[in-house]
């Protein structure tokens, strides 16, 4: 199945870093979304954006649509412990188009904290 | 807490068998998704319900099928299991189909023996 490219994939980090993560498709989404994901348990939802060139924050993450529609940005600033995990973004044709809500997933983005 | 609930947790089978796995979305919501999750595939989408009927099918084989009740619950049911169908399933919700937020539930980690 499709995944969308994400970049990098793991990074390595000291608390109170900034993080920077991206997302690529060869194909035009309507609406970025990026997920969260501890081990063993399910995605959560951290930011939804629905249009190019979008800039939306939640805290200390923000994230932008990007004006090709093929592309997706993550920032996280001042990194905490807490912010370790799995970060995926998340692509939604959507539209018009009957039965276009599923969501294509990126490959992933793992965090680490360095003591 | 996304308020999606599965059930089990965890679920170890052998090679042939059949399970179950359930789904209770968010109240509220009218539109389940089940996704599968593997080492190799990443997050893949299996099938997506809507108010009791099938709205879109993805990467599902025909050995898994699903459904979704009256009372919005859904089941997703996997047969003749193979070794490489281990893996996470997750379910998720949405209020409506064209909602573009979908909220997952914790998942249910499938071992086959």
């Amino acid at each position: 199945g499709q995944q969308l490219n994400q970049s990098p994939q793991s990074m390595f980090i000291q608390e109170g870093e900034d993080v920077s993560m991206n997302c690529t498709s060869s194909s035009i989404f309507n609406t970025w979304l990026w997920y969260k994901q501890d081990p063993g348990e399910g995605p959560v939802l951290l930011i939804a954006l629905y249009k190019a060139g979008e800039l939306t924050s939640n805290g200390r993450l923000t994230a932008q649509f990007g004006i090709t529609r093929k592309d997706s940005f993550l920032n996280i600033s001042a990194s905490i412990p807490s912010d370790v995990g799995i970060y995926f973004c998340a692509g939604q044709e959507g539209g018009q188009n009957f039965g276009n809500e599923k969501l294509t997933f990126g490959t992933g983005t793992r965090l680490t904290i360095i003591p | 807490d996304s308020g999606v609930t599965q059930t089990p947790k965890h679920l170890i089978t052998a090679t042939g068998q059949r399970v179950t796995l359930r789904c209770s979305p968010r109240s509220g919501d009218l539109s389940v998704y089940w996704y599968q999750q593997s080492l190799d595939q990443g997050l893949q989408f299996l099938i997506q319900y809507y108010n009791g009927e099938e709205r879109a099918k993805g990467n599902i084989l025909e050995r898994f099928s699903a459904q979704q009740f009256p009372d919005l619950h859904s089941e997703l049911n996997l047969s003749s299991l193979e070794l490489g169908d281990s893996a996470l399933y997750f379910c998720a919700s949405s209020v409506v189909p064209g909602a573009t937020e979908q909220y997952f539930g914790p998942g249910t980690r499938l071992t086959v023996t």
